[in-house]
């Protein structure tokens, strides 16, 4: 079955303990972004990836790291998250940019910062 | 820069009544543009799209044309079901500078009730 998988689902964790959220897509494909969904601002873009080893700032990079090692993963890592990093947490991938639209997304991380 | 607004929620109706979802649009060039639909704990899925002026996108008796004059792009269904209740994202993508990314509206719930 085709599908963007992200774990964990829920993590609560505490002010600067550095934490990594995984996402991997058995698509083969090329493009993956990480969004934030937060109420009243809708989806906004963290990271995205063209392809392995490219990776560029979306909108709201700031307290964020990802990397691009392999084409199927592509994990995000939040070194010292704070609480204003509390969010629910969308991968998704598409086959290539041009095809941004037709992206799967993964089921969500909810993540809550103390 | 590239923007999109839509209508303020939540929007709660009656089963069969006829459903709009407002939204507009701020960008450079000739836009795509999308509606997402996300049901509860899932992440989004495309629910349908425009990629030129005039163009009506539609999908699961949901309708939505491509205004240029008036910048918008409005969701409209005649007749809800309780199966719609979801949140819906009005998106565009630019191309351009912009390759590769959509703008996602703040997001509108949808409540109906038998």
């Amino acid at each position: 079955e085709a599908q963007v998988t992200q774990n964990p689902r829920y993590l609560i964790t505490v002010t600067g303990k550095k934490l990594t959220v995984t996402c991997s897509q058995n698509m083969n494909h090329e493009y993956m972004s990480w969004y934030r969904q937060d109420p009243g601002l809708g989806l906004r873009q963290i990271y995205y990836s063209m392809n392995v080893e490219v990776t560029d700032k979306g909108d709201v990079p700031e307290g964020y790291k990802v990397s691009r090692k392999e084409k199927r993963n592509f994990p995000l890592i939040l070194e010292s998250p704070s609480p204003n990093q509390t969010s629910l947490y969308f991968c998704a991938s598409s086959l290539s940019p041009d095809r941004v639209n037709e992206q799967f997304f993964g089921p969500g991380t909810r993540l809550t910062v103390l | 820069g590239n923007s999109v607004t839509q209508m303020e929620g939540p929007v709660t109706l009656s089963e069969e009544a006829f459903l709009t979802i407002n939204c507009t649009y701020t960008a450079t060039g000739y836009p795509s543009l999308f509606w997402y639909v996300q049901y509860p704990g899932e992440g989004l899925q495309l629910l349908l799209k425009a990629t030129k002026a005039d163009d009506k996108g539609s999908n699961k008796g949901f309708e939505a044309t491509y205004r240029k004059e008036t910048t918008s792009f409005h969701l409209e269904k005649g007749s809800v079901q309780v199966s719609d209740s979801a949140v819906y994202f009005c998106a565009l993508n630019a191309g351009g500078t912009s390759y590769g990314k959509l703008t996602f509206g703040q997001g509108t719930i949808l409540t109906v009730h038998p």
